[in-house]
């Protein structure tokens, strides 16, 4: 079956860090990649995705490249802020049935002053 | 544009009692729709997802039941409410095409007194 794995957190930076968070994954085929922001108390926003091998996906900063010769989809900022701070999941949405995704168990990133 | 629509934000319910969950969807049409349950600190547990009117698939053996009366419209329902049951309850369906990701609603915080 598909499946995730996410870094364990909680993944603690100072402002102006340079952040990587690793994700790589086990799938059939050729899924579609994401990477999704939760804050506290709100429901998941999509950050960024990519749909094929090589893709780089990017948004406020944040980018994360579709490497299939490694299965990994690393999420990487060079320079976080406080703002950052929350929880990021991992995701895969293979081709085939419902289109259930996958997630992984998520990573808490919290960024000091 | 698509939207999603999750309601109440918040459900503080006495064991035993009854449940209900309303989740709609605007902007789109015959939308694979899912429920999720995050427990405190956890990752996402996939509850139910409907491709279609009427087509309830089920995840895991819960004390829930799902329901989509209308094409746009995804119900989470309890008979009877369990401690177990406490969790933030998100609502998420998938864009077209498969490469858009999940969409996710706010999510209602539930603590089972």
């Amino acid at each position: 079956g598909n499946s995730v794995t996410q870094m364990e957190g909680p993944v603690t930076l100072s402002e102006e860090a340079f952040l990587t968070i690793n994700c790589t994954y086990t799938a059939t085929g050729y899924p579609s990649l994401f990477w999704y922001v939760q804050y506290p108390g709100e429901g998941l926003q999509l950050l960024l995705k990519a749909t094929k091998a090589d893709d780089k996906g990017s948004n406020k900063g944040f980018e994360a490249t579709y490497r299939k010769e490694t299965t990994s989809f690393h999420l990487e900022k060079g320079s976080v802020q406080v703002s950052d701070s929350a929880v990021y999941f991992c995701a895969l949405s293979a081709t085939g049935g419902s289109y259930i995704p996958t997630f992984g168990r998520g990573t808490s990133l919290i960024v000091h002053p | 544009s698509q939207t999603i629509h999750q309601w109440p934000a918040t459900l503080v319910q006495p064991v035993g009692s009854p449940l209900s969950l309303e989740c709609t969807v605007e902007g789109t049409s015959n939308p694979n729709l899912y429920w999720y349950r995050q427990a405190a600190g956890r990752g996402l547990q996939l509850l139910f997802y409907s491709v279609g009117i009427g087509q309830i698939s089920s995840e895991v053996p819960q004390n829930l039941s799902a329901s989509r009366p209308q094409d746009r419209q995804f119900i989470l329902s309890s008979k009877k409410l369990l401690l177990s049951d406490s969790g933030f309850y998100l609502c998420a369906w998938r864009g077209e095409p498969l490469g858009g990701g999940y969409t996710f609603g706010s999510g209602t915080r539930l603590t089972v007194v």
